[in-house]
């Protein structure tokens, strides 16, 4: 079993749609989570942290569910420019004791106009 | 700000062959990473530095990778001989402190017939 597991998608939304991804952790000692976002041919970067309590940042809304170790990301009112693949990313601390990130395959969307 | 540079950004080679990858870190970061992407199987972390110091290479595939970190500015990852399925894309990330954001650099595509 994966450490983290995605939806691969692809999911087609049109603009203005709200999408839902979901992430699964195998790690319950994990400890912190992360959505990253990858665009085409591009690097991954930080999109958002997760918190226990949930957390939000204009459009997007992040979910954590340490019981089911369960992550989520809804994006409201979807954007062209929202058309990337996005990464769920879970920590686990190495024999060094420093944090490393494991990341999903990802889940690629694409907002059609 | 300069941001993770990473050289090539492409390379192509024949199986065989010797390919060096280079990564200049965030200047004042103190861990640097070297991952590798693949449609197969996302994005693995190889190996991880904590103060030019290789901290954790459980995820170098084989003897045949090496990488070094002779001092805070630069690292190299190493493939001696070089095969197809080396294919990929080969990121290269650094971080400030245990708990900082981690950047990636832009990628070396490296493509091995």
């Amino acid at each position: 079993r994966k450490e983290v597991e995605q939806d691969p998608g692809p999911f087609n939304v049109p603009e203005g749609a709200t999408v839902a991804f979901n992430c699964t952790y195998s790690n319950s000692a994990s400890q912190s989570f992360f959505w990253y976002r990858q665009d085409c041919r591009k690097e991954p970067k930080l999109l958002m942290s997760v918190y226990s309590s949930g957390n939000e940042d204009g459009r997007f809304t992040a979910q954590l569910n340490r019981a089911s170790q369960y992550i989520s990301l809804l994006i409201r009112d979807s954007k062209l420019s929202d058309s990337a693949t996005y990464l769920c990313v879970v920590n686990k601390f190495s024999s060094g004791s420093a944090r490393q990130l494991t990341f999903g395959s990802g889940t690629q969307l694409t907002v059609l106009p | 700000d300069a941001g993770v540079i990473q050289s090539p950004r492409h390379e192509v080679t024949e199986m065989g062959q010797e390919v060096t990858l280079r990564c200049k870190p965030i200047s004042g970061h103190d861990y640097l990473f070297w991952y590798r992407q693949t449609m197969m199987r996302g994005l693995e972390l190889l190996i991880y530095f904590n103060n030019n110091v290789p901290i954790d290479d459980s995820g170098m595939p084989e003897d045949r990778f090496s990488a070094k970190m002779p001092n805070a500015s630069f690292s190299t990852l190493k493939i001696q001989p070089s095969e197809p399925r080396d294919s990929a894309v080969y990121f290269c990330a650094s971080r400030a402190g245990r708990l900082g954001e981690q950047y990636f650099g832009p990628g070396t595509r490296l493509t091995v017939t």
